[in-house]
């Protein structure tokens, strides 16, 4: 399986909720980021967790880590168009990454 | 100007013509990374240069040959592709070492094989 799976697809409607997981393999990272990729461009890194931590808020932008079951969300409140994008989570010790998810935002 | 920047950012190329992409970052990182991403298909590690060690994943073809002249320089060179080799190649740099380890990525080079 791959190093990293996220679903592919979400859709939502402007305002409401995203919730976008990921469970990874790789249990040695110190660090594991979510990016951000709008379309015809490189990845952005968007926010990131530290391996000890719980959760992590930054203005929209919710991180949860549950290390037990390698699992990472990020939920983006109030979710608005300019939010579309393809998302991507990732680990700091060995830079892998899945598919992503793309994120549709329609009105 | 960005951190990490790739060019040319679109390639169309022949089965038989050879090319090369670039790399450079302007981080001061000490490690650099190239990335494919095709459609429908996870992005993929192809190699990593850090420091002065070069890591690579065995299954990206010897079509594909990288060079990494010094820590801020990265070049892919393409010879021989195959139609099904295009994809965006993302190149990306890190300062490895320590606790942490975010990746920086340049825009990527848009490669067409024909």
């Amino acid at each position: 399986g791959e190093d990293v799976e996220q679903s592919l697809f979400l859709s939502v409607r402007e305002g409401d909720s995203s919730v976008i997981n990921c469970t990874y393999t790789d249990s040695s990272s110190t660090y594991l980021y979510w990016y951000k990729q709008e379309p015809g461009a490189g990845l952005q890194l968007l926010t990131y967790i530290f391996s000890n931590m719980d959760m992590k808020q930054d203005q929209r932008l919710t991180v949860l880590l549950n290390k037990k079951d390698k699992h990472l969300s990020l939920r983006i409140a109030d979710t608005q168009t300019g939010d579309s994008a393809i998302y991507f989570c990732g680990g700091s010790y060995i830079p892998t990454f899945g598919r992503g998810t793309s994120l549709i935002v329609h009105p | 100007e960005t951190g990490v920047t790739q060019t040319p950012r679109h390639l169309v190329m022949g089965m038989t013509n050879k090319k090369s992409l670039k790399c450079e970052q302007h981080l001061g990182h000490n490690a650099m990374y190239w990335y494919k991403q095709s459609a429908k298909k996870p992005l993929e590690l192809m190699f990593v240069y850090s420091l002065e060690e070069r890591v690579e994943n065995n299954s990206v073809p010897s079509r594909f040959s990288p060079e990494c002249p010094n820590s801020s320089h990265l070049f892919l060179h393409l010879h021989t592709l195959q139609p099904e080799d295009s994809a965006l190649y993302l190149c990306a740099s890190s300062q490895r070492g320590g606790s942490g380890n975010t990746i920086y990525f340049g825009e990527g080079s848009w490669l067409t094989v024909v």
